[in-house]
């Protein structure tokens, strides 16, 4: 029973540098979204998605990108890393896109990223 | 727009204690409210939720909230505080749409003393 699995759990970049956060569910949900976590700052959304093909901006889209080609996949890509972007990112998903909100994330369990 | 405001990053009390964590909201259109809970070196997992139905929702571990809509407001309560419920605490609110997307608080920290 994975759920939401991240990969890598921890990541150390140098300034300039690119990488991607891997995000795979195999609950078949079509809601999955990026969300960074950082002291006293919360949760604060990146990315989300309805579905495959489907991709829109949270509150702090600046500096990354995401695609959708599958169901299960939802990676994260930072294209030239900045000390800004030191944090534990969070991949999430939820049931559903039609009808009523259920509301219920599934978190996977982070993945902590260094820039130097 | 949607959202919320967490009164408290920290908040300690004894063991035994009322709980109370507080959550106020901002949105356009009818929300729905969500506590989420994290333990350290995990993700979140969900406490409750109010969507539209009953004002007061009881959730996991004997936590309740009360959604307010005349305050604005979602706090969570629990009547007696366990050491096992430090964490940190995260109220959300989202639309009535699946397709939704989430804000989440800036989070609480509840310390349980002995």
């Amino acid at each position: 029973n994975a759920g939401v699995t991240q990969t890598p759990k921890f990541q150390v970049l140098k300034t300039g540098q690119s990488m991607t956060l891997q995000c795979a569910q195999d609950m078949n949900h079509e809601y999955m979204s990026w969300y960074r976590q950082d002291p006293g700052m919360g949760l604060r959304l990146i990315h989300y998605s309805v579905g495959a093909g489907i991709t829109d901006q949270g509150e702090v889209p600046n500096g990354y990108n995401v695609s959708r080609s599958t169901t299960e996949d939802f990676p994260l890509r930072l294209l030239s890393a900045a000390p800004s972007q030191t944090s534990v990112y969070f991949c999430a998903s939820k049931s559903g896109t039609s009808g009523l909100n259920t509301g219920e994330l599934f978190f996977g369990e982070g993945s902590r990223l260094t820039v130097l | 727009a949607q959202s919320v405001t967490q009164l408290g990053s920290h908040v300690s009390v004894s063991e035994g204690a009322l709980v109370l964590l507080r959550c106020n909201y901002s949105s356009s259109v009818p929300p729905y409210l969500f506590w989420y809970v994290q333990y350290p070196n995990q993700g979140l997992q969900l406490l409750l939720k109010y969507t539209s139905a009953a004002t007061l929702v009881k959730g996991i571990n004997g936590f309740e909230a009360e959604f307010k809509k005349s305050e604005t407001s979602f706090h969570l309560t629990k009547p007696s505080a366990h050491m096992s419920d430090a964490a940190e605490y995260f109220c959300a609110v989202s639309g009535y749409s699946s397709a939704s997307k989430i804000i989440f608080g800036s989070g609480t920290r509840l310390s349980i003393r002995p």
